[in-house]
């Protein structure tokens, strides 16, 4: 697609349950990166994806957060038994060079508040 | 511990007034310097700065970096009221392969008419 795509723009999740976010990056771009961004804050970095090999998933804050490109193209974030403070902006960018080298187009976000 | 710290945190002027954006780092594996623009919710890129010394120029936005002092600044001119926004900066290290993006938390530029 023009650029990359997020849904749900919003999901407003109860305590424990799981969710699921979407990133659909711009196509033939190799690198795809997931950032969680709190209010007020700027990004921080969650996993990097390099075609389907998730190479870099040091951000990740526990082992609640789960993220798979299966295909090399669309990629799932997803949290299980979600707590107050993943309420967030998780932004997805992507990059058609591997490691992200030239700067990412960055998708609008989805917004989760977690209740 | 890697860091990125912008200033002023917020900023409030008049249409065509001249704002400068700061920005300093702390970053092992330094490999580029970038500024994007937040109005919304998805960043937007304004430029990406490697070498010291060489102004990035788009219109009313430039952008310098100072790798010695570790810093850069944004300089808007004539702003207008469509410049309001989150301006961040974020610098790229290399590790192991991959460009990870460290974020300051941004400076919040609201421009009144």
């Amino acid at each position: 697609g023009a650029g990359v795509s997020q849904s749900p723009r919003y999901k407003v999740a109860k305590r424990g349950q799981d969710v699921a976010l979407r990133c659909d990056p711009i196509s033939g771009h190799v690198s795809l990166f997931w950032y969680q961004q709190a209010l007020g804050q700027g990004p921080e970095f969650l996993t990097y994806f390099q075609n389907e090999a998730q190479l870099d998933k040091s951000g990740l804050p526990s082992d609640r957060f789960f993220a798979e490109r299966p295909e090399g193209s669309v990629s799932t974030l997803k949290i299980q038994r979600t707590q107050q403070e993943d309420s967030a902006v998780y932004l997805c960018a992507s990059s058609v060079l591997p490691g992200g080298s030239g700067g990412y187009t960055f998708g609008s976000g989805t917004r989760l508040t977690v209740v | 511990e890697d860091k990125v710290v912008q200033s002023p945190l917020s900023l409030v002027v008049h249409e065509g007034d001249t704002v400068t954006l700061n920005c300093s780092y702390e970053v092992t594996n330094f490999r580029s310097l970038l500024w994007y623009k937040q109005e919304k919710k998805a960043p937007t890129f304004l430029f990406m700065l490697t070498s010291s010394g060489i102004e990035k120029k788009s219109g009313r936005l430039s952008s310098i970096l100072d790798k010695k002092e570790l810093f850069s600044i944004l300089n808007i001119t004539a702003t207008q009221t469509g410049d309001s926004a989150v301006y961040l900066c974020a610098v790229a290290s290399r590790d192991s392969g991959t460009y990870k993006y460290i974020f300051g938390t941004g400076t919040r530029l609201k421009v009144l008419a």
